[in-house]
């Protein structure tokens, strides 16, 4: 497909249990990031890539929170030992270049974490 | 903290009325972007203003950067039930990491 594209688009899973969720970006696009949107924050950023690196992390909760990315293309956000507060919505974006913050965002359908 | 104030957060208006979303800021940004979302979706982009004092328009939609490039405003004309959903800004960082306000709700009634 020609855009951003995430699964599972629905995933349920009980406490304490790892979840990776996957990021595909549009073809070329160099930089990825990953945001999450719950009720009562909005969307926030939890990290950038570009290219294979991540230059920014900042926005990782907690150190049970990791990413990758390979082949400067497909990345996974991995959460570790799920609690509650863990249940949002994780979006997916990618872009031309993450250089100077003028470029478009475009975003994947995310994928809605529910942890029971 | 929220670096960027979205106002208001719900708004119910009838078909016809005009509307303005303001978003807020202490910080500078290199751009601010104006996102639409509809439910089960991902933000969809709807404008890049880059340039202080920059206004950009979108059909019955006008985006306005300020002239310090801190806050910005959406201001619709003759609103259509079709503009329903949830509006959101954003301000870029140089890295384009997205600063993201809490975003306005619109709901137009026929």
């Amino acid at each position: 497909g020609a855009g951003v594209s995430q699964s599972p688009s629905n995933k349920v899973t009980e406490k304490g249990k790892d979840v990776e969720l996957r990021c595909d970006p549009i073809s070329g696009h160099t930089a990825l990031y990953w945001y999450r949107q719950s009720l009562g924050q909005g969307l926030e950023f939890l990290i950038y890539f570009q290219g294979n690196s991540a230059p920014d992390k900042s926005g990782l909760p907690s150190d049970r929170f990791s990413a990758e990315r390979t082949g400067g293309s497909v990345s996974t956000l991995t959460i570790q030992r799920t609690q509650q507060e863990d249940s949002a919505v994780y979006l997916c974006a990618s872009s031309t270049s993450g250089d100077r913050g003028n470029q478009p965002q475009h975003f994947g359908d995310g994928t809605r974490l529910s942890i029971l | 903290t929220q670096l960027l104030e979205q106002s208001p957060q719900f708004l119910s208006i009838q078909e016809g009325e005009n509307l303005t979303v303001y978003c807020n800021s202490s910080s500078v940004f290199s751009s601010l972007q104006w996102y639409r979302q509809e439910p089960g979706e991902g933000p969809v982009l709807l404008v890049t203003v880059v340039t202080g004092g920059e206004v950009k328009k979108l059909k019955r939609l006008t985006f306005q950067f300020g002239d310090a490039r801190k806050d910005s405003s959406l201001h619709i004309t003759a609103a259509q039930p079709g503009d329903t959903g949830l509006y959101l800004c954003a301000g870029a960082r140089s890295s384009g990491k997205l600063i993201f306000g809490q975003g306005t709700e619109l709901s137009v009634k026929p």
